[in-house]
């Protein structure tokens, strides 16, 4: 098994530019969720997943989107990036109901200029 | 606002030297309180789940304890690959259980 993966692993945007970062699992995990990490923040939640066609919002949604069209696949949105959307991307995934032992990709670095 | 709190930012140990890490929580009625291990460039990694004070879980050279404000990282000799930076997470009962509140983690190097 892959795991979760996640392309791609650094990208460089400039501000009002568009492009969606990938995420795939293997696991077969109805459960997927996309955070972003900033230092001196904790990890924080964008946006989940319970299963296919089925998403919500999390802590901070403003200016991503997310589509959820089959189990595996759960790609992130940047509609018109901003620098304030520089961070580090993390995508999980797990069992319903056990959000707390999800397993994480390895991450996007995001830098908007 | 559920918060989350941990302790030390940074700690340097020598190899054997044990310690503790500590997080301390503020929520509306605990869910479950998890610790995870995230090492430079990569995702969190899933440690322990503790759902009640008084709780204790071990994992080789890691124990993590529970009490109603705070739980402790403990680290019994620890060895370099045991370097990471540690996180903490809260999930409250009440809301949308897919919420965690993290902390901005611990800097855990251990030396030679």
């Amino acid at each position: 098994n892959a795991g979760v993966t996640q392309t791609p692993k650094f990208q460089v945007l400039k501000t009002g530019q568009s492009m969606t970062l990938q995420c795939a699992q293997d696991m077969n995990h109805e459960y997927m969720s996309w955070y972003r990490q900033d230092p001196g923040m904790g990890l924080r939640l964008i946006h989940y997943s319970v299963g296919a066609g089925i998403t919500d919002q999390g802590e901070v949604p403003n200016g991503y989107n997310v589509s959820r069209s089959t189990t595996e696949d759960f790609p992130l949105r940047l509609l018109s990036a901003a620098p304030s959307q520089t961070s580090v991307y993390f995508c999980a995934s797990s069992y319903s109901g056990r959000v707390e032992t999800q397993y994480f990709g390895p991450g996007t670095r995001l830098l908007v200029l | 606002e559920d918060q989350v709190t941990q302790s030390p930012e940074a700690l340097r140990l020598q190899e054997g030297e044990s310690s503790s890490l500590n997080c301390s929580y503020t929520v509306s009625g605990l869910r479950g309180l998890f610790w995870y291990r995230q090492d430079p460039g990569k995702g969190p990694e899933f440690l322990f789940t503790l759902y009640s004070a008084g709780e204790e879980k071990e994992k080789e050279r890691l124990k993590a304890t529970l009490t109603k404000k705070e739980s402790f990282l403990h680290i019994t000799a620890p060895k370099p690959e045991d370097s990471a930076t540690y996180l903490c997470a809260v999930q409250a009962r009440t809301g949308t259980a897919s919420k965690l509140t993290f902390g901005t983690g611990t800097r855990l190097q251990v030396t030679l």
